[in-house]
């Protein structure tokens, strides 16, 4: 099925530098969503984003809506290490009754203490 | 705790057997939608229930099944399990009919076939 490109695939830092990756699709969506998978969990949602150039932030994780409506960005601050697990991007086009979600393929996010 | 439970955690099966996987949505939830992540394919939707009818339709194989029912909880049925269906299953839930993108998602049932 579609897919989005998640980048980079995997990260491996240090803990404290901030963090910054990225999903682009082919199509235009009118929603991006960001889910974080802790290893053995299901996906959680972190930010959700409905309108093109939108920037949203949930403590310190910010989130954007690209202009153009086919790409959607994730930035961590200071990470520490609970920030460890996979990011999924996922898009929607919510036209309609088709509302299926698109996901990427996670980056996979290591924090060395 | 996302409030959506999966069964059994772990499964270990032979090819050619049925499983079946169960999921509680969380209290209130009327949708659950089931999704296949397997390491090279990420997350794939299978298929979505609303109130106990079937919504959304994604990816499922026709040796898959699922069924929602009157107390909400779903069911999805896998037979003529073949190596490549050994995967993480997840179940999600959703208050609404229409997918909001906002879902909650259980630990999930790792199926192993032999």
């Amino acid at each position: 099925g579609q897919q989005l490109n998640q980048s980079p695939q995997s990260m491996f830092i240090q803990e404290g530098e901030d963090v910054s990756m990225n999903c682009t699709s082919s199509s235009i969506f009118n929603t991006w969503l960001w889910y974080k998978q802790d290893p053995g969990e299901g996906p959680v949602l972190l930010i959700a984003l409905y309108k093109a150039g939108e920037l949203t932030s949930n403590g310190r994780l910010t989130a954007q809506f690209g202009i153009t409506r086919k790409d959607s960005f994730l930035n961590i601050s200071a990470s520490i290490p609970s920030d460890v697990g996979i990011y999924f991007c996922a898009g929607q086009n919510r036209a309609g009754n088709n509302r299926k979600l698109i996901w990427g393929l996670g980056t996979s996010l290591a924090v060395n203490p | 705790d996302s409030g959506v439970t999966q069964t059994p955690k772990h499964l270990i099966t032979a090819t050619g057997q049925r499983v079946t996987l169960r999921c509680s949505p969380r209290s209130g939830d009327l949708s659950v939608y089931w999704y296949q992540q397997s390491l090279d394919q990420g997350l794939q939707f299978l298929i979505q229930y609303y109130n106990g009818e079937e919504r959304a339709k994604g990816n499922i194989l026709e040796r898959f099944s699922a069924q929602q029912f009157p107390d909400l909880h779903s069911e999805l049925n896998l037979s003529s399990l073949e190596l490549g269906d050994s995967a993480l299953y997840f179940c999600a839930s959703s208050v609404a009919s229409l997918n909001t993108g906002e879902l909650f998602f259980g630990e999930g049932s790792r199926l192993t076939v032999l």
